[in-house]
């Protein structure tokens, strides 16, 4: 089974600031990645696929990258409603999700 | 729009059984690969079974194989999820969840809660 190890668990900034979330596979996933947005009391909502392509709807200030076992979600000037959960997640082989960090106000 | 609404979860004893259902609307539901992902309380999110369209190809979590069982109406529109022999780590939010051209899930319905306890 793949695993995924997602960093930092929690984290704590503040508005306007740029944000970074870390994700590695256990083993190499060709960019078969995605990343999920939840906020408290809501289901998760697509925010990346395939590593660094954004999902309908999704703003601007949110891109992901990365390659083989590495990838990254970067959130550009920190919007109030961006505080949520969020969800690195591989589909190269079946369906593992990271641990999820915990995104809050500074 | 595409809609996805879970229903059937409940409070269940350990060794029981329980069986969820997600009813689609807004696409044709039978082009679609189909899951059940569950999310305990104030934990991640972990995947529990896959459906393809046609329910040739079938695959489920370790955690749950042998235990549950994923199935699917297309003339009804809904997704199924039997499960049997119920413990206590099995209390989550199920949500049923649809892929879209690729293995993403692209759509989630709002979840159903399942509690497992005596």
């Amino acid at each position: 089974d793949i695993q995924m190890t997602q960093s930092p668990a929690s984290l704590s900034a503040s508005l306007g600031e740029t944000v970074t979330i870390e994700c590695r596979a256990s083993e190499d996933i060709y960019s078969n990645l995605a990343w999920y947005q939840q906020k408290p009391g809501n289901s998760p909502q697509l925010l990346i696929y395939d590593a660094n392509s954004l999902a309908d709807g999704v703003p601007s200030r949110f891109s992901g990258s990365g390659s083989g076992t590495q990838y990254s979600l970067k959130i550009n000037s920190l919007q109030s409603e961006d505080v949520a959960s969020y969800f690195c997640q591989q589909y190269n082989n079946y369906w593992t999700f990271g641990g999820g960090t915990k995104l809050e106000l500074k | 729009e595409v809609q996805l609404v879970e229903s059937g979860g409940g409070l269940v004893q350990p060794g029981r059984s329980l069986k969820l259902s997600c009813v689609a609307s807004g696409f044709t539901f039978s082009n679609y690969g189909m899951n059940w992902i569950r999310q305990a309380p104030g934990k991640g999110l972990e995947w529990v079974a896959y459906i393809s369209s046609g329910s040739s190809y079938i695959y489920y979590a370790e955690t749950v194989k042998g235990r549950f069982t994923i199935s699917r109406d297309n003339a009804k529109n809904t997704l199924y999820l039997q499960m049997t022999s119920l413990r206590s780590e099995d209390t989550a939010l199920y949500y049923c969840a649809r892929h879209s051209s690729g293995d993403w899930f692209a759509y989630w319905g709002q979840g159903t809660l399942v509690t497992v306890s005596s």
